[in-house]
């Protein structure tokens, strides 16, 4: 099946600093998709962004498609920031293993 | 609230008890997802239905467990003898899809399985 790698897998920051999550995956998709896991254990859908960029307030993601990856932006982190990143590809959505953010005030 | 809500939150039995959870999708989504996530992990795929049909199962569902969505509308996921190995977090996800969607998946809060 398809294999997805997220890096880096900690990420430590300091409010108001910029970030960038990766997201690697095996083999062409056609739904790529990001959630943050909150401390509460709550997904919620960031982006469904098979190729391309979007935007959405602080958040932004860009996939490029035909090399395999996808890439998070946070801008200006805040503390509500911190939980889990996840990256998930595929018709049934394989989820890489996430990346654990700590944004501290 | 009209997002995906599971039930029960938490759940701890014992062994070799049978387990039954609910999951209620937002009420336009055709199809309805199970996932199963263990600490430290994403979520895995276990199975998933378009309206009241389930289309794929997971090499993870054993035949101790099934699942079902008899009018297209909740899902119910039971467990059979329930082992220790089956303590995780169960994740019930909806998504509106017809051809050419933009088939975003919404999650409920899960259900979390303790079995002693």
């Amino acid at each position: 099946g398809i294999q997805v790698e997220q890096s880096p897998p900690d990420l430590i920051l300091q409010e108001g600093a910029n970030s960038t999550l990766r997201c690697n995956f095996s083999d062409s998709v056609n739904n790529l998709q990001w959630f943050h896991q909150n401390p509460w254990g709550q997904l919620i859908n960031l982006f469904y962004i098979p190729s391309g960029t979007k935007q959405n307030g602080r958040l932004s993601a860009t996939t490029v498609a035909t090399e395999r990856y996808s890439l998070l932006y946070i801008s200006s982190s805040q503390t509500t920031d911190s939980g889990v990143y996840f990256c998930a590809v595929g018709s049934k959505l394989t989820f890489g293993k996430g990346i654990t953010l700590s944004v501290r005030p | 609230d009209t997002g995906v809500s599971q039930d029960p939150r938490h759940k701890i039995t014992k062994r070799g008890q049978n387990v039954t959870f609910r999951c209620d999708p937002i009420s336009e989504h055709n199809r309805l997802y199970w996932y199963r996530q263990t600490l430290g992990q994403g979520p895995e795929f276990l199975t998933y239905f378009q309206n009241e049909a389930q289309l794929e199962k997971s090499r993870l569902l054993s035949d101790r467990f099934s699942a079902e969505r008899p009018k297209g509308s909740f899902s119910t996921l039971e467990i059979q003898r329930t082992e220790q190995g089956d303590s995780a977090m169960y994740l019930c996800a909806s998504s509106l899809h017809y051809r050419g969607s933009n088939e975003k998946l919404f999650f409920g809060s899960g259900t979390q399985l303790s079995v002693l």
